[in-house]
């Protein structure tokens, strides 16, 4: 099993400003997901965590503004950058592997206004 | 890509009975089942890695239909505690390696 902590929980950003997620987990993993989820949808992905490599980015989503660290096997960031309330959603963290059950932070409210 | 999960809502009684599809449009590499609550990270439930695969713990089980591409959680005799979103998740193997979930089913149990 795999416990992560993600900080911060909530947030409420300016318009314009940047806010950057950091998840830590108790383990060393290789994989490490980072996912948005508005109000009543499911979990859309973002991007794949690789470590010491670029993250590897889902349709839709781009590194400029949502660039992504993964300086370990244990630690992962993402940044949303010049936020729009469009970005107001619970983003999540979350690591697995192949045939395993996927194991999640608690997620950041994130409210930009 | 997504799975595709009906119904998309469901209310039930306590004690009644209730089941949950996942279809996908690809072939299903392995089926995850999760829970979420309000406010919560979606919590594991049970996987099927084997077509005809059928799991299942307390009163909660799972059958996987590997050619058919689909996946059901079957609930039964209901508790309060079920209520919450369901998703279905799969693992994407082909070029990168990702998780994906299906659209989500809101299920709520009434006293």
């Amino acid at each position: 099993s795999a416990v992560i902590s993600q900080k911060p929980s909530r947030d409420i950003c300016q318009r314009g400003t940047s806010l950057t997620i950091q998840c830590q987990v108790d383990s060393q993993v290789t994989m490490m997901f980072w996912y948005r989820q508005q109000p009543g949808q499911s979990l859309t992905l973002i991007a794949t965590a690789n470590q010491g490599s670029e993250a590897t980015y889902e349709s839709g989503f781009v590194i400029d503004k949502f660039p992504i660290s993964r300086p370990n096997l244990t630690f992962s960031t993402l940044t949303v950058s010049n936020m729009s309330p469009e970005d107001s959603s619970i983003y999540l963290c979350s690591v697995g592997g192949e045939n395993t059950e996927a194991f999640f932070g608690q997620g950041t409210r994130l409210t930009v206004v | 890509q997504q799975p595709v999960q009906s119904p998309q809502a469901v209310i039930l009684r306590e004690g009644e009975d209730a089941v949950i599809n996942c279809s996908s449009s690809k072939a299903l590499y392995s089926v995850h089942w999760y829970r979420q609550k309000h406010g919560e990270a979606p919590v594991f439930l049970m996987i099927l890695l084997k077509g005809g695969e059928q799991k299942g713990h307390d009163k909660i089980s799972a059958s996987f239909n590997e050619k058919k591409q689909q996946s059901s959680l079957y609930l039964t005799a209901s508790q309060l505690s079920y209520s919450g979103t369901y998703f279905c998740g799969t693992e994407i193997t082909s070029g990168t390696y990702k998780y994906i979930f299906g659209t989500g089913t809101r299920l709520k149990v009434l006293a």
